[in-house]
């Protein structure tokens, strides 16, 4: 099946840093997704971007489907924005979901 | 994009027990999804539910443990039956919104605990 890497693993910011997470995957895609999970377990759609750039006020994406690639930038990270952070993609020919393994941000005061 | 309700948010079972979770959506959907969270990892599919079928269930997961219903195009339910620690995760529905730019969406997820 396809696979779905997501970089860093872990990442420490403090208030007011920018970042960028990357989600590389290995074949191509009909869907690519953003999620965002909560300390609570909810997981939260950001971003369905299986191409092109979007943005959503602090936080943008975008997916060179050529070259299968998506990056996600957080601006001005807020402690709200901690949690993990999932890149999924839907392969072509295939409806099912596949999750990278996430990056866990924790933002600090 | 498609609204889901899912219960219970959460709870702690005996082992040897089964727990039913549920998931209601706002619009009719062909196909739905449940995943399953164990502790620090990703998501991972169990089954998808269609209307008037039987689930289809992914490489290790089977009908006997995950029994799923799907009575009509907005409702299903997944049983975790005969619980033993090891089932302890979260466990989420999730539907596909055809025809738009939202791709898919989960319900707020069950938090099971199994002691």
């Amino acid at each position: 099946g396809i696979q779905v890497e997501q970089s860093p693993p872990d990442l420490i910011l403090q208030e007011g840093a920018n970042s960028t997470l990357r989600c590389n995957f290995s074949d191509s895609v009909n869907n690519l997704q953003w999620f965002h999970q909560n300390p609570w377990g909810q997981l939260i759609n950001l971003f369905y971007i299986p191409s092109g750039t979007k943005q959503n006020g602090r936080l943008s994406a975008t997916t060179v489907a050529t070259e299968r690639y998506s990056l996600l930038y957080i601006s001005s990270s807020q402690t709200t924005d901690s949690g993990v952070y999932f890149c999924a993609v839907e392969p072509k020919n295939d409806y099912k979901l596949s999750f990278g393994a996430g990056t866990t941000v924790t933002v600090r005061a | 994009s498609a609204v889901i309700s899912q219960k219970p948010s959460r709870d702690i079972c005996q082992r040897g027990t089964s727990l039913t979770i549920q998931c209601q959506v706002d619009s009719q959907v062909t196909m739905m999804f449940w995943y399953r969270q164990q502790p620090g990892q990703s998501l991972t599919l169990i089954a998808t539910a269609n209307q008037g079928s039987e689930a289809t269930y992914e490489s290790g997961f089977v009908i006997d443990k995950f029994p799923i219903s799907r009575p009509n195009l907005t409702f299903s339910t997944l049983t975790v039956s005969n619980m033993s620690p090891e089932d302890s995760s979260i466990y989420l529905c999730s539907v596909e919104v055809l025809g738009g730019y939202y791709g898919y969406t989960f319900g707020s997820g069950t938090r099971l605990t199994v002691v």
